[in-house]
């Protein structure tokens, strides 16, 4: 069965170092979306990109974070400068239709800035 | 966006059914019901969603009630590896999703 598989695992930054966290949606799925989940707490959801374009984001999405899908195939998230609290798992997603169907996640990328 | 309301938490005893409730009582004639899971360490997972009418799939069934103000995930029987976090979320066209805190199913052997 396909899925979303997302690099690297783990990645460990200094704090105001920009990092892309790589995700590789299922192949003919038209929304991307990334949500982060902060330890303990609940998953948030960041983004979301249709059409090369952002339909959606959140507050948590400020100037500092930016997404692209450069080649077709895979589907990244930018931090410019990290800060402590963005520590954190980053989940991508991706589906088929905006409401009537599943969204497949990956098993994320856990950032730990320093 | 509609808001949906889960108990915090909820037992189960393995290989007995569990029925997980979700009120949802401003829900709007487009919006779809999903339901996702999350395992210790993993992303979230997709159970099953539905409309209006009841939906059965090889994971859970889920029984929509007739206004569609609340639903219920069914479990027909647990199992060890069904202890997790169940999110019932509400999606519709012109928003994305967004997770409420969830269920903590825990299953007892």
């Amino acid at each position: 069965e396909p899925e979303v598989t997302q690099t690297p695992s783990h990645q460990v930054t200094q704090m105001g170092q920009e990092v892309i966290l790589r995700c590789v949606p299922i192949s003919n799925h038209l929304y991307f979306y990334w949500y982060r989940q902060i330890l303990g707490q609940k998953v948030e959801f960041l983004v979301s990109f249709y059409n090369n374009e952002i339909s959606e984001k959140s507050e948590i999405f400020d100037d500092q974070f930016s997404v692209e899908r450069p080649d077709g195939s895979n589907f990244t998230l930018k931090i410019r400068s990290t800060k402590l609290e963005d520590s954190a798992m980053y989940f991508c997603a991706s589906g088929l239709d905006r409401a009537n169907s599943p969204l497949h996640f990956g098993n994320g990328t856990r950032l730990t800035v320093t | 966006d509609a808001k949906t309301t889960q108990p915090n938490s909820m037992e189960s005893n393995e290989e007995e059914p569990v029925h997980l409730p979700c009120n949802h009582s401003t829900i709007s004639g487009t919006d779809y019901i999903h339901w996702y899971r999350q395992l210790p360490s993993q992303g979230p997972e997709y159970v099953i969603h539905g409309l209006t009418s009841n939906v059965n799939n090889r994971m859970a069934s889920l029984a929509i009630a007739e206004d569609r103000k609340s639903s219920t995930l069914i479990l027909h029987r647990a199992t060890l590896r069904d202890a997790a976090v169940y999110y019932c979320i509400l999606r519709a066209y012109n928003n994305d999703m967004r997770f409420g805190a969830g269920t903590r199913l825990t299953v007892k052997p």
